[in-house]
């Protein structure tokens, strides 16, 4: 079993949608979670970073941390047919390896017009 | 830009043979991390360095080895080159050990054949 777990979609929404994103782990030493968007052979560009169990606003962007069922979710508001990229899940902490990040294997999303 | 730099970008090189790959960590960073993806194992935490000091080991091959100088930037040095390594190489950079994310370069994409 994978220590993170990540649905790799493809999903495809249309414009406008409310788009929910979705990972599970099995790690409990986990401290911090990040989201990240990838857009084709790129770099990852950090998205959100949040710290504790609850959730965390930025824009169209919330992230929500729910620690004791082991389960993080990115929502997109108003999705853009901008917002077409693979989003990872990461997330690190804890041990010996703290900067260490775990990464999800990324789901594909398309936002068509 | 996240500001982290990475030369070269592209590189096509023969089995056997050994690279060096380079990064820049955003200015005032202290923390630089080497990341690989590849299809099928997705993003996968090699190392990661502290102020020239290694922080953190990840699954990173025994032909593999990292430095990173007193001006911060880093290297990553791949030898006895495989099919297999073929893959994007990504650095990244935080201010301390995953305070606030980790900001990713554009990556190098080592193509072996």
């Amino acid at each position: 079993q994978k220590e993170v777990e990540q649905d790799p979609g493809p999903l495809s929404v249309p414009e406008g949608a409310i788009v929910s994103l979705n990972c599970t782990y099995s790690n409990s030493a986990f401290q911090y979670f990040m989201w990240y968007r990838q857009y084709s052979r790129k770099g990852p560009e950090l998205l959100m970073y949040t710290y504790s169990s609850g959730n965390k606003e930025d824009g169209r962007f919330t992230a929500q941390v729910d620690k004791s069922s082991k389960y993080i979710s990115l929502f997109i508001r108003d999705s853009q047919p901008s917002d077409s990229a693979t989003y990872l899940c990461a997330m690190g902490g804890g041990g010996t390896s703290y900067g260490k990040l775990t990464f999800g294997q990324g789901t594909i999303l398309t936002v068509h017009p | 830009d996240s500001g982290v730099t990475q030369t070269p970008k592209h590189l096509i090189t023969a089995t056997g043979q050994r690279v060096t790959l380079r990064c820049s960590p955003r200015s005032g960073d202290l923390s630089v991390y080497w990341y690989q993806q590849s299809l099928d194992q997705g993003l996968q935490f090699l190392i990661q360095y502290y102020n020239g000091e290694e922080r953190a080991k990840g699954n990173i091959l025994e032909r593999f080895s990292a430095q990173q100088f007193p001006d911060l930037h880093s290297e990553l040095n791949l030898s006895s080159l495989e099919l297999g390594d073929s893959a994007l190489y990504f650095c990244a950079s935080s201010a301390e050990p995953t305070t606030g994310g980790q900001y990713f370069g554009p990556g190098t994409r080592l193509t072996v054949t």
